[in-house]
């Protein structure tokens, strides 16, 4: 079964330090997100991405947060200076479509990338 | 935007009992309910989905049913196991975005 690969597993670094989290989606999926969820909390939504842009993100999606997809393959989330709040697993996720048109909108998820800011 | 309220934040039940999970959604437009399952450290799985379009959805011992009218949709759960053990999530996507919006989650304990 086709899967979302995440690297790094965990990550623990120091307050304002810049962070890059690395997703690499299913291979012929078109839409691709960022969530995170804070330990004990629910999932949030971040951002997502299509055709080399962003096509929606959230508030918590501020001027800290960018994403990249640098090449065919990987994706990534960079957090230019890293705050305490900043501590939680980052999930990637990708779909074969937005739903915008079936509705339907199945996500995969990857295993996470928990960040530690101390 | 969307916003989706989840209940109960916790769940005991013996194992072979049923366990409902409800939720509900504020924005009349969303048109997409997935269910995700997310066991202790790892990721959430889709363990089941229903559209706007459909009221009831069954998948073996797991069932999802939608309320459009009164904006709310619940996950069954029959006979019930350990493993089934899991933090469980709904979540809505409004129509014409992408975007899935959860629930707070709900822990829930199968005793043997």
């Amino acid at each position: 079964e086709p899967e979302v690969t995440q690297t790094p597993s965990h990550q623990v670094t120091q307050m304002g330090q810049e962070v890059i989290l690395r997703c690499v989606p299913i291979s012929n999926h078109l839409y691709f997100y960022w969530y995170r969820q804070i330990l004990g909390q629910k999932v949030e939504f971040l951002v997502s991405f299509y055709n080399n842009e962003i096509s929606e993100k959230s508030e918590i999606f501020d001027d800290q947060f960018s994403v990249e997809r640098p090449d065919g393959s990987n994706f990534t989330l960079k957090i230019r200076s890293t705050k305490l709040e900043d501590s939680a697993m980052y999930f990637c996720a990708s779909s074969g479509s937005s739903g915008a048109i079936s509705g339907a909108n199945v996500l995969t998820f990857g295993a996470g990338s928990r960040l530690t800011v101390l | 935007g969307e916003n989706v309220e989840q209940h109960p934040s916790t769940l005991s039940v013996q194992e072979g009992d049923s366990a409902v999970i409800k939720c509900t959604y504020s924005d009349s437009a969303s048109n997409y309910f997935p269910w995700y399952k997310q066991e202790l450290g790892k990721r959430p799985q889709l363990i089941i989905d229903i559209r706007s379009n459909v009221g009831e959805k069954k998948d073996q011992r797991i069932a999802v049913t939608l309320n459009k009218t009164a904006k709310h949709f619940s996950l069954h759960i029959t006979e019930t196991q350990p493993e089934d053990s899991a933090v469980y999530f709904c979540a809505a996507k409004i129509s014409g975005y992408s975007t899935l919006t959860f629930g707070k989650g709900t822990m829930l304990l199968v005793s043997p």
